[in-house]
């Protein structure tokens, strides 16, 4: 497609249970972001990965939170034993290599609700 | 580590008239900054960016932004705005070497009226 792919685009499920939720950078793309976009918190880093390897992942808020990334293209941002405040929208951002100066690309989002 | 205020959380404005959006930024490196929007239930749409060169920086949409080194600002400004300008903004800075992440203020709601 022509930009960031995001599924689910809302997902309910009750306290508890994990989620996966799923990105699809803009082909060619080597640099991808998880954001979490909260009422309480605003836009909140979560994971870099330049290609297949995360050399950030320092905005992880729990050990219950991982993600990886296949191919250098698609990303899976899971989370284990949700939390109710772990109720946000979840975004993914690409951009091309090479340097801070290509701006991120965002995906819709994910709309996570946990019960 | 970089951090940004955006001073005002909202922002009512009448339809065909001017609107800033103020933004300052903390950091003790070289830094990139940049204007994303934000409509209902989409994700964030670059509006423009600075990365050096003239600190007067024209995006789309009709709005544009200023570099302020010595006052670590970055506000946004259109002189005409339209109801369709509603929406959230999110003023955003990232650091200049490599690809780093953003980090981003906490928004301000323009709400345009008629």
């Amino acid at each position: 497609g022509a930009g960031v792919s995001q599924s689910p685009s809302n997902k309910v499920t009750e306290k508890g249970k994990d989620v996966e939720l799923r990105c699809d950078p803009i082909s060619g793309h080597t640099a991808l972001y998880w954001y979490r976009q909260s009422l309480g918190q605003g836009l909140e880093f979560l994971i870099y990965f330049q290609g297949n390897s995360a050399p950030d992942k320092s905005g992880l808020p729990s050990d219950r939170f991982s993600a990886e990334r296949t191919g250098g293209s698609v990303s899976t941002l899971t989370i284990q034993r949700t939390q109710q405040e772990d109720s946000a929208v979840y975004l993914c951002a690409s951009s091309p290599s090479g340097g801070g100066s290509l701006a991120q690309h965002f995906g819709d989002g994910t709309r996570l609700s946990i019960l | 580590a970089q951090s940004v205020t955006q001073l005002d959380s909202q922002v009512p404005v009448f339809e065909e008239a001017p609107v800033e959006l103020r933004c300052n930024y903390s950091s003790s490196v070289s830094v990139y900054l940049f204007w994303y929007v934000q409509y209902p239930n989409q994700g964030l749409q670059l509006l423009l960016k600075y990365l050096s060169g003239s600190t007067l920086v024209k995006g789309i949409n009709g709005f544009e932004a200023e570099f302020n080194k010595s006052q670590t600002s970055f506000h946004l400004r259109k002189p005409s705005v339209h109801i369709s300008d509603t929406a959230e903004y999110f003023c955003a800075v990232s650091g200049s070497s490599g690809n780093t992440p953003l980090v981003f203020g906490k928004g301000t709601r323009l709400s345009v009226i008629a």
